[in-house]
């Protein structure tokens, strides 16, 4: 079946150190995002891709880095800079068309040892 | 970015129908409204979306009122698979495509 898969589910990040968190598709979908969830609150926007070799800032993109290199695959990384990093991470991906449906993962849930 | 106004919580009984109110005064012409919903430690999930006409699928209806600065999200038969929180976001198609969650609304559902 087509969709998104995300890994690790469960993540923890010792102090200092920089965690990757991996995100694939298969929907052939040309945009991906990273969103970010703390308790009881809305996803707020990390950065997003539009197509491979280009992404942007989302409105909380300091302390994480991204990279898409290739279309079905979007890998975030928090880094140690990031200093509030536990939270739940969700990845998506769409057609990349204005009103096209976000199709989301299962997310990343990431806590400090 | 036009923002929503959603009640925190709403309880129903199992099949019975729900009404999710969103409220959007400062929703402009361009502006799409999506409702998407999230179960517990699970991701958003898609539900509807409409520009200015009813819009149903088989998920729910979308009720879009006339001046467009309010819309109703409409479950017809809630089930206990229902109880999520319900996001109404507005996306504005000449903007950038992300999307701009609030906190939503709560729906318990009783058996």
């Amino acid at each position: 079946d087509g969709g998104i898969t995300q890994s690790p589910k469960y993540l923890f990040r010792k102090e200092g150190q920089n965690v990757t968190l991996s995100c694939e598709q298969n929907l052939n979908h040309d945009a991906m995002y990273w969103y970010r969830q703390d308790p009881g609150q809305g996803l707020r926007l990390i950065y997003y891709s539009q197509i491979v070799n280009d992404f942007q800032k989302g409105d909380i993109a300091e302390g994480y880095s991204v990279s898409r290199e290739k279309k079905e695959s979007f890998p975030l990384t928090v880094t140690s800079a990031q200093k509030n990093p536990t939270a739940f991470y969700l990845c998506a991906s769409s057609i990349g068309r204005l009103n096209q449906p976000q199709h989301f993962g299962d997310g990343t849930r990431l806590s400090i040892l | 970015d036009a923002k929503t106004t959603q009640p925190n919580s709403m309880e129903s009984n199992e099949e019975e129908p729900v009404h999710l109110p969103c409220n959007h005064s400062t929703i402009s012409g361009t502006d799409y409204i999506h409702w998407y919903r999230q179960l517990p430690s699970q991701g958003p999930e898609y539900v509807i979306h409409g520009l200015t006409s009813n819009v149903n699928n088989r998920m729910a209806s979308l009720a879009i009122a006339e001046d467009r600065k309010s819309s109703t999200l409409i479950l017809h038969r809630a089930t206990l698979r229902d109880a999520a929180v319900y996001y109404c976001i507005l996306r504005d198609v000449r903007g950038t495509d992300k999307l701009i969650f609030g906190t939503g609304t709560r729906l318990q559902v009783f058996p």
